[in-house]
């Protein structure tokens, strides 16, 4: 079964320090990779998504991703980080092929930014 | 403005009671959904629907009947509630089913059961 798994419930790191959220998934072939972020009571809000072609992805907000067929990963990484970063970010992936509708998502990650 | 309404954006409800959770999406999408994100279980797909049609159901219970009146709706109804069943409700929708598809979801609407 398709699993995706985010070994890190809790990250906090300083202002301006870099950042690097980690994300693995298991599934028989490569499936689409997205990586959303939730601010409090708020829905889910895309940040970036890979389907194909370079395994480096730029978002939102100066977000990228990196996406390793041999290591089954999807690392969200981030440079410098703001305070308005601290929220919750979910990894998910979707099948590859169109007869499997479900989208399935990490447990998230909770990122706190501190002064 | 928000482009995926839920109502009411809090909810109680006493045990064994029902509930309907509205939700109707701005976006001219063709799929809808159910989440449910409660401290157990973070995000928990539970329905899926392509032109109102139902595609996917991952919920055990059928205590959760998923309604589309009309394309851009998909209300949730919950009957002979649980404490369990306490958790936010999120409704999302697609321009099409799965695969690369960007998922949008409304702000959610908090369930407190007692």
């Amino acid at each position: 079964a398709q699993s995706v798994t985010q070994p890190d419930a809790r990250v906090t790191v300083s202002e301006g320090a870099s950042l690097q959220l980690r994300c693995k998934y298991s599934y028989s072939a490569t499936p689409y990779l997205f990586w959303y972020v939730q601010y409090p009571r708020q829905g889910l809000q895309l940040l970036l998504k890979y389907y194909s072609g370079d395994p480096v992805v730029q978002g939102v907000n100066g977000f990228e991703a990196e996406f390793s067929k041999s290591n089954s990963s999807f690392h969200l990484r981030k440079a410098s980080v703001h305070w308005s970063d601290s929220a919750v970010y979910f990894c998910a992936v979707s099948p590859f092929n169109t007869g499997n509708y479900k989208y399935v998502f990490g447990a998230g990650t909770r990122l706190k930014v501190i002064a | 403005d928000p482009k995926i309404i839920q109502k009411p954006k809090y909810l109680v409800a006493v045990t064994g009671s029902e509930k309907i959770l509205i939700c109707e999406q701005y976006l001219g999408h063709n799929a809808m959904y159910w989440y449910r994100q409660s401290a157990k279980k973070p995000l928990e797909f539970m329905f899926s629907y392509s032109y109102q049609k139902l595609m996917d159901n991952q919920t055990a219970s059928s205590r959760f009947q998923p309604q589309s009146s009309k394309k851009n709706h998909l209300d949730l109804q919950i009957t002979a509630l649980k404490p369990d069943d306490s958790a936010t409700y999120f409704c999302a929708s697609s321009q099409d089913l799965g695969g690369p598809e960007t998922l949008y979801f409304g702000s959610g609407t908090r369930l407190t059961v007692l």
